[in-house]
């Protein structure tokens, strides 16, 4: 089965700071694709960025890159110089053959932005 | 262009009513899902359709039925609420196929209270 673990419910960072979101996933699949949603208070969901298990770099979308360490099974999302606008849920999401290509998320992650 | 559209935004039930949640897709999408969201559990899917004229359970699918009408429209059916079905619904969108790369495009989002 897939699963994907993000372990920290809350986070804070200092406006203008880079904060690292933490995400881990299981799976036996040796291909597969790794997202990164954005959830503002206003509820709607925001893609940011994504990563797929064979890309070489790791992917970077403006001020979102996306740490990838395949052996570790990690897929940790970056955000350089924190803005207030930032501050929002973020969720890391799977998809890979094993789950029929469905999408898979996490628990999300609550990012507060201090000014 | 409206991308995916949800209706009611949303509703307040007693248990044992029943409703349906309305989501319709403008962008000729053939993969269609339905998500739940509660708090501390990320979204879990509910039931999805990967083309027109197909429909399979997800991983909450107990108390809901769908029906995928045509290729824009996918309905999802609570025959009898519960407050357990206190949630916040996301219907979700995809081109479809084999793909871990495509992201998926969210409805706004239907919030949905069981007295």
């Amino acid at each position: 089965a897939q699963k994907i673990t993000q372990t920290q419910p809350g986070m804070f960072v200092q406006e203008k700071e880079a904060v690292t979101l933490d995400c881990t996933y299981d799976t036996s699949d040796q291909s597969y694709g790794l997202f990164w949603y954005k959830q503002p208070s206003s509820g709607e969901m925001i893609f940011l960025i994504y990563q797929g298990s064979y890309d070489e770099q790791n992917a970077t979308e403006g001020r979102y890159s996306l740490n990838f360490q395949k052996a570790r099974k990690s897929a940790n999302l970056v955000i350089s110089a924190s803005q207030l606008g930032d501050s929002a849920m973020y969720f890391c999401a799977m998809r890979g053959y094993t789950g029929g290509f469905k999408t898979i998320f996490g628990a999300g992650t609550r990012l507060f932005v201090k000014a | 262009n409206a991308g995916v559209t949800q209706t009611p935004k949303f509703q307040v039930l007693k248990t044992g009513q029943s409703m349906t949640l309305q989501c319709a897709q403008d962008m000729n999408h053939n993969s269609m899902y339905w998500y739940r969201q509660d708090p501390g559990m990320g979204l879990r899917l509910i039931y999805y359709s990967a083309s027109e004229g197909t429909t399979d359970k997800g991983e909450v699918p107990n108390g809901y039925n769908v029906s995928r009408l045509n290729k824009r429209e996918f309905s999802l059916r609570l025959e009898s609420a519960a407050p357990s079905q206190t949630s916040v619904y996301f219907c979700a969108t995809r081109l479809g196929g084999l793909s871990f790369a495509e992201t998926q495009y969210f409805g706004p989002g239907t919030r949905l209270l069981v007295l």
